[in-house]
């Protein structure tokens, strides 16, 4: 088993709609979770944090549900520039040697 | 600017050829790593350095080598690349906070023919 999964995409949705990606992780001592966007080809970018209480940026929201072991992100109003793929990313740590990267998932916004 | 500065972009070359990837940071961050990016398996990671003279295997370490011998650089190295190695590889650097994040360089486009 994967140690961070995500639903395997793409997802093609037009202008406005709302989508969200779920992301499951099989380490139940991960503390830090993430979101990151990466553009094809290109680096990913930190997109948002991950807290317990959830928390949100604008028009993306994201979840934790520890119990379950389980995250997503939440986009309303989705733009034609929120096409990318979505990486979600558990740490054990605050340290670099223990973030584990899931697959991404593609989101096309379309016209 | 904060940065992480990967070169080159693309690099096309034959098995067995040695070549060196670079990788420099100007954030003084102490952590640095490589990772390479295949399709359907995400980013899985090469070696790390948590400081100068200090590296460590990642996840997929064979056929690969780095070094650190000054906090700004940690090069990748194939002494002797081999097909299996095409891939899209990323530096990364991170600082020591509370909350950090991964800094990446913008990549490399490995050909090995």
């Amino acid at each position: 088993r994967k140690e961070v999964e995500q639903d395997p995409g793409p997802f093609n949705v037009p202008e406005g709609a709302t989508v969200a990606f779920n992301c499951t992780y099989s380490n139940s001592a991960s503390q830090s979770f993430f979101w990151y966007r990466q553009d094809c080809r290109k680096e990913p970018k930190l997109l948002m944090s991950v807290y317990s209480s959830g928390n949100e940026d604008g028009r993306f929201t994201a979840q934790l549900n520890r119990a379950s072991q389980y995250i997503s992100l939440l986009i309303r109003d989705s733009k034609l520039s929120d096409s990318a793929t979505y990486l979600c990313v558990v740490s054990l740590d605050n340290y670099g040697q223990n973030f584990v990267f899931g697959p991404g998932t593609r989101l096309s916004v379309l016209p | 600017e904060a940065q992480v500065t990967q070169n080159p972009r693309y690099l096309i070359t034959v098995t067995g050829k040695k070549l060196t990837v670079t990788c420099s940071q100007n954030m003084n961050h102490e952590y640095m790593s490589w990772y390479r990016q295949d399709p359907g398996l995400g980013l899985r990671q090469i070696y790390y350095s948590m400081n100068v003279e200090v590296t460590d295997k990642g996840d997929v370490p064979e056929g690969y080598k780095v070094s650190r011998k000054e906090k700004r650089n940690f090069p990748l190295i194939l002494e002797s690349p081999s097909p299996n190695q095409t891939s899209l590889y990323f530096c990364a650097s991170l600082g020591r906070g509370r909350g950090e994040k991964l800094f990446f360089g913008s990549g490399t486009q490995l050909s090995v023919l």
